[in-house]
């Protein structure tokens, strides 16, 4: 089982709509996550982070978390063509190092 | 500049050589980290650092890896003895805090190509 898990994709979601990308971690312990866009060619760029269980929102984002579960998800309302990126799930493993998932590749049809 | 830079930015050499990849972290961020990323996968956690001190080395792949920041600023990753296997997009991210919770701001990365 992978540390980090997210589905590669890619998800199509239409211009206008939310957009659901999910994170499933192996880890009890981690007490930070944290939500990454990365444009072809591009470095990551943080987007949102999360401590807490429970929602948290930022403009368009949503970043939800349940460490009984051990899932973190990130919803993208009112998607835009420019949201077209890939979306890295980050988790913290002791207390700095990061683990990441694989990415999510998502598309926004206009 | 505000954000993290690196250099050089692509650099290619011949298999066996010995390459020094540079890291410039956000002004006062006092944690600096090594990820390398392969393409299509997520960035993979090499070493850090807290000030000067090498704080966790465990994902360097062998001992033709080694970090240093002497000063607790800028940082060099050198990889002796390259194989065409070290290629990849090595990247650099820095922190403000120290433990905690703390965001991680990356830079643009250095490609790597050994041939």
């Amino acid at each position: 089982q992978k540390e980090v898990e997210q589905n590669s994709g890619p998800l199509s979601v239409p211009e206008g709509a939310i957009a659901s990308l999910n994170c499933t971690y192996s880890d009890r312990g981690s007490q930070s996550f944290f939500w990454y866009r990365q444009y072809s060619g591009k470095s990551p760029e943080l987007i949102m982070f999360i401590y807490s269980n429970g929602d948290k929102e930022d403009g368009r984002f949503t970043a939800q978390l349940n460490k009984a579960s051990q899932y973190v998800s990130l919803l993208i309302r009112d998607s835009q063509p420019s949201d077209s990126a890939t979306y890295l799930c980050a988790v913290s493993q002791g207390a700095q190092k990061l683990v990441f998932g694989q990415g999510t590749r998502l598309t926004i049809n206009p | 500049g505000a954000g993290v830079s690196q250099s050089p930015r692509y650099k290619v050499t011949k298999r066996g050589q010995d390459v020094a990849l540079r890291c410039d972290p956000i002004s006062g961020h006092v944690s600096l980290y090594w990820y390398r990323q392969a393409l299509g996968q997520g960035p993979e956690f090499l070493t850090y650092f807290n000030y000067e001190a090498q704080q966790d080395k465990s994902g360097l792949p062998n001992d033709r890896f080694s970090a240093e920041r002497p000063e607790g600023s800028i940082s060099t990753l050198t990889i002796q003895r390259t194989e065409q296997r070290d290629s990849a997009m090595y990247r650099c991210a820095s922190s403000r805090k120290l433990a905690g919770h703390n965001e991680q701001f990356f830079g643009p990365g250095t490609r790597l190509t050994v041939l």
